[in-house]
């Protein structure tokens, strides 16, 4: 199985701050790499996908990098909408798809 | 619009079954495949299942393999999971997701709001 893991899994920051969100595969996973945010009581909503292509709608200041087994989501200016959970998932191995544990993002 | 709308959540006892559905409309669903997604209480995303768009393939994680049952029907735009020997860690919220691109090799880009399954003596 591929694990998936997040750091941190929470994560302090303000207003304007500049966020950034690893996520480390145990085994590479090319780009098959998606982010989600989730906010309490709603489903995942999807950011990212194939690492670094920005969903449409998907505010500019989100943006990810990486390949193989690194991986980073970067905010580049929080807003106050930001605040949130954050997971990553790879998709490289159809039959054995995983998630993230999740960062979440609080104010500081 | 694109939507997804999860039902059939409930509580039952350890052991017994349940049919959860999701219906489809504002895209062409036989297209696409899907996946159940679920959270337990306070944690994490878990993927749960993945069907192919005409329901031939199907894959599952170990934890839930011979247990939980995908399936779809592409005449009424709808997809299910049928759960069986449910037990005690099976209480989630499930959510059903469409993949976001024609092969398997996407992020999942629409989500239902999610129906919630507690299994409880």
């Amino acid at each position: 199985d591929i694990q998936m893991t997040q750091s941190p899994s929470t994560l302090s920051a303000s207003v304007g701050d500049r966020v950034t969100i690893t996520c480390r595969a145990s085994q590479s996973i090319d780009y098959w790499l998606a982010w989600y945010q989730q906010k309490p009581g709603k489903a995942p909503k999807l950011l990212i996908s194939k690492a670094s292509t920005l969903e449409t709608g998907v505010p500019s200041r989100f943006s990810g990098s990486g390949s193989g087994t690194e991986f980073t989501l970067t905010i580049s200016s929080l807003q106050p909408d930001d605040f949130a959970t954050y997971y990553c998932q790879q998709y490289n191995s159809y039959s054995e798809i995983s998630f993230g544990g999740g960062t979440k993002v609080e104010i500081k | 619009q694109v939507q997804l709308v999860e039902s059939g959540g409930g509580v039952v006892q350890p052991g017994r079954s349940l049919r959860l559905s999701c219906a489809a409309s504002g895209f062409p669903f036989s297209r696409y495949a899907m996946h159940w997604v679920r959270q337990a209480p306070g944690k994490g995303l878990e993927w749960v299942a993945l069907i192919s768009y005409h329901g031939s393939d199907k894959y599952y994680p170990d934890s839930v393999k011979g247990r939980l049952t995908i399936s779809r029907d592409n005449s009424k735009n709808t997809l299910y999971l049928q759960m069986n020997s449910l037990r005690v860690e099976d209480t989630a919220i499930y959510y059903c997701a469409k993949v976001g691109g024609a092969t398997y090799h996407h992020g999942l880009d629409v989500w239902g709001q999610g129906t919630t399954v507690t299994v409880s003596s």
